[in-house]
């Protein structure tokens, strides 16, 4: 069945301590890759997008992605968490041929001071 | 604040009574999005508008809910006899519809809790 996953619900990190989120996607065709965070009371805030090219994608607010299409995966890293960062993060794609977005069920990320 | 909006942003409601949800779009974005997110869950498609134009819709979407978007800016979403499974976040999104690669730019929600 075509999905996404995110397999860590929660995850804690100390600050400053660097970050790796997993997003593993099961579909036949490569499809438009994103993560999203959102804080909470706020939207769903764009970090960064893959579509096609350069297999490493560099975001907003320090954050990267990887693609690997040999493990259909689109990780999440940042080097060096901040407090801010603590919020819940999703990634997400838009399935080759349609216009809807596909989001997993997201990781809550908890910044240690 | 030229992002999407969404009114109400907190809707509480008795079981069976209809309400509706109104999302304003980014101006000129032509394709509008609404999503439904539950408790620990991702956000779930529920359909999308190109310009008037319902192009499609989630089974998720039952014969309760009904969207329009008449003049292609601003949109509603309706629930009739609303259910306690109904209570979420709905959200909404728009872009333009200049190719296949236009993120998608969400509002903050309308959060919906049916008692």
């Amino acid at each position: 069945a075509q999905s996404v996953t995110q397999p860590d619900i929660h995850i804690t990190v100390s600050e400053g301590a660097s970050l790796e989120l997993r997003c593993n996607y099961s579909y036949g065709a490569t499809p438009y890759l994103f993560w999203y965070v959102q804080s909470p009371g706020q939207g769903l805030q764009l970090l960064l997008k893959y579509f096609s090219g350069d297999t490493l994608v560099q975001g907003i607010k320090g954050f990267e992605a990887e693609f690997k299409r040999s493990q259909s995966s689109f990780n999440l890293r940042k080097p060096s968490v901040h407090w801010s960062d603590a919020a819940e993060y999703f990634c997400a794609v838009e399935p080759p041929g349609r216009r809807a977005l596909t989001f997993g069920s997201g990781t809550r990320l908890q910044v240690q001071p | 604040d030229t992002g999407v909006s969404q009114n109400p942003r907190h809707k509480i409601t008795k079981r069976g009574q209809n309400v509706t949800f109104r999302c304003d779009p980014i101006s000129e974005h032509n394709r509008l999005y609404w999503y439904r997110q539950t408790l620990g869950q991702g956000p779930e498609f529920l359909t999308y508008f190109q310009n008037e134009a319902q192009l499609e819709k989630s089974r998720l979407l039952s014969d309760r809910f009904s969207a329009e978007r008449p003049k292609g800016s601003f949109s509603t979403l309706e629930i009739q006899r609303t259910e306690q499974g109904d209570s979420a976040m709905y959200l909404c999104a728009s872009n333009p519809s200049g190719g296949s690669t236009d993120t998608q730019y969400f509002g903050p929600g309308t959060r919906l809790t049916v008692l």
